[in-house]
């Protein structure tokens, strides 16, 4: 099944606590980005990458790293999580990064920073 | 940027069709129409995209004005299912590769 994969679905951690959330997709997709969801405010992006080894920063960047190793992975990395990350994210990837295709998108992950 | 205005929500009986508008006044040349919907506790779903003609697919319609200043998407038999919210988005023009994600409509389905 065609799909975006992303671990954990829910997540409770500590203030400075290094985190990685991962993403993982089964399309071949060369676009893949990161979302976060917040009440009131939408889905704003917080990263995207365009192909392998190609990444840039979306609206949302600050506190957030990727990397792009692999076509299908496109971990979000939290080096030293604050509450006001405390958001649900989401991980979608499209064959091109063009606006002519469609976005599949990832479960979410809720992630909770105390 | 490019905005889309969308009503907050609308309600609609089961096994009725249904026509969710969207006006999107700034659009540009190139842009395409995208809708997804979000149902509960879940991440969004592409439904269907456009750029001028309609456009037709398993699940909906796309219905694009002349002007392309708005767009209707339609589902032609509405179910309990079909109740989520409905984004319909632009690109940002100030980037290639980033949708622009408004409120959406909250669409809800009476049995």
């Amino acid at each position: 099944e065609a799909q975006v994969t992303q671990n954990p679905r829910y997540l409770i951690t500590v203030t400075g606590k290094k985190l990685t959330v991962t993403c993982s997709q089964n399309m071949n997709h060369e676009y893949m980005s990161w979302y976060r969801q917040d009440p009131g405010l939408g889905l704003r992006q917080i990263y995207y990458s365009m192909n392998v080894e190609v990444t840039d920063k979306g609206d949302v960047p600050e506190g957030y790293k990727v990397s792009r190793k692999e076509k299908r992975n496109f971990p979000l990395i939290l080096e030293s999580p604050s509450p006001n990350q405390t958001s649900l994210y989401f991980c979608a990837s499209s064959l091109e990064g063009t606006q002519g295709y469609g976005y599949t998108f990832g479960s979410g992950t809720r992630l909770t920073v105390v | 940027d490019a905005k889309t205005t969308q009503p907050n929500s609308m309600e609609s009986n089961e096994e009725e069709p249904v026509h969710l508008p969207c006006n999107h006044s700034t659009i540009s040349g190139t842009d395409y129409i995208h809708w997804y919907r979000q149902l509960p506790s879940q991440g969004p779903e592409y439904v269907i995209h456009g750029l001028t003609s309609n456009v037709n697919n398993r699940m909906a319609s796309l219905a694009i004005a002349e002007d392309r200043k708005s767009s209707t998407l339609i589902l032609h038999r509405a179910t309990l299912r079909d109740a989520a919210v409905y984004y319909c988005i632009l690109r940002d023009p100030g980037s290639n590769y980033q949708l622009i994600w408004g409120a959406g409509t909250k669409l809800i389905i009476k049995p």
